[in-house]
């Protein structure tokens, strides 16, 4: 079965730090993408950052960035100069790639973050 | 473009009664998703189409639910009779088979069963 886990269900950081969200997943598969969404109180979904499998670089948007760790099966996501804004909860996700392309994502049960003044 | 739709945003009605949430996912998108938010139960699938035709409804709680796509620019979400234990928020997502791979998620609809 395809899994992934978020061990960390809620976190807290001061304005202007940085802080890690972790994320483990497990699959069979050789060649999937990955992804974190934030939820912000709007519960609005939004993509923050995409991996590829087959990438080796970790990927960065602005202040967000992943350590994508292959064979240890682990996508965290760091986030640098943490802003109000950032309070939301953070979904890890991740999907297999097959001949016929993507289907159904697979999601962590979440990370609530809250950034403090 | 407008992303995906839903309607209604919020949703109040009695028990018993009949609920119908809608969807237009991206135009040219041909996976479309429908997912239940809860406190306790978080983030689950109900039931996802592909080209108008559903794959998986394996995550449909019960008979009371059921799901259309009568084309590919609607789907609709039904609960019949609703009951309080079905209050949640229902997102509609969509994506693209041969990628971008992400699904693009509607606002949501808040649905409130007394």
């Amino acid at each position: 079965a395809q899994t992934v886990t978020q061990s960390q269900p809620e976190m807290s950081v001061q304005e202007a730090e940085t802080v890690t969200l972790s994320c483990t997943y497990d699959t069979s598969e050789n060649n999937y993408y990955l992804f974190w969404y934030k939820q912000p109180p709007s519960r609005q979904m939004i993509l923050v950052i995409r991996q590829e499998a087959y990438k080796q670089q970790n990927a960065t948007e602005n202040r967000f960035s992943v350590n994508f760790q292959k064979a240890a099966k682990s996508f965290s996501l760091k986030i640098s100069d943490s802003q109000l804004g950032d309070t939301a909860m953070y979904f890890c996700a991740f999907t297999p790639l097959t001949q016929g392309g993507s289907e159904k994502l697979v999601f962590g049960k979440g990370t609530k973050l809250t950034v403090n003044p | 473009d407008a992303g995906v739709i839903q309607s209604p945003r919020h949703e109040v009605t009695e028990m018993g009664q009949e609920v119908t949430l809608r969807c237009k996912p991206i135009s040219g998108h041909d996976y479309l998703f429908w997912y239940r938010q809860t406190m306790m139960r978080g983030l689950e699938l109900l039931i996802y189409f592909n080209n108008n035709v559903p794959i998986d409804d394996s995550g449909m709680p019960e008979d009371r639910f059921s799901a259309k796509m009568p084309n590919a620019s609607f789907s609709t979400l039904k609960i019949q009779p609703s009951e309080p234990r079905d209050s949640a928020v229902y997102f509609c997502a969509s994506s693209l088979t041969r990628g971008p791979y992400e699904q693009y998620f509607g606002p949501g609809t808040r649905l409130t069963v007394t």
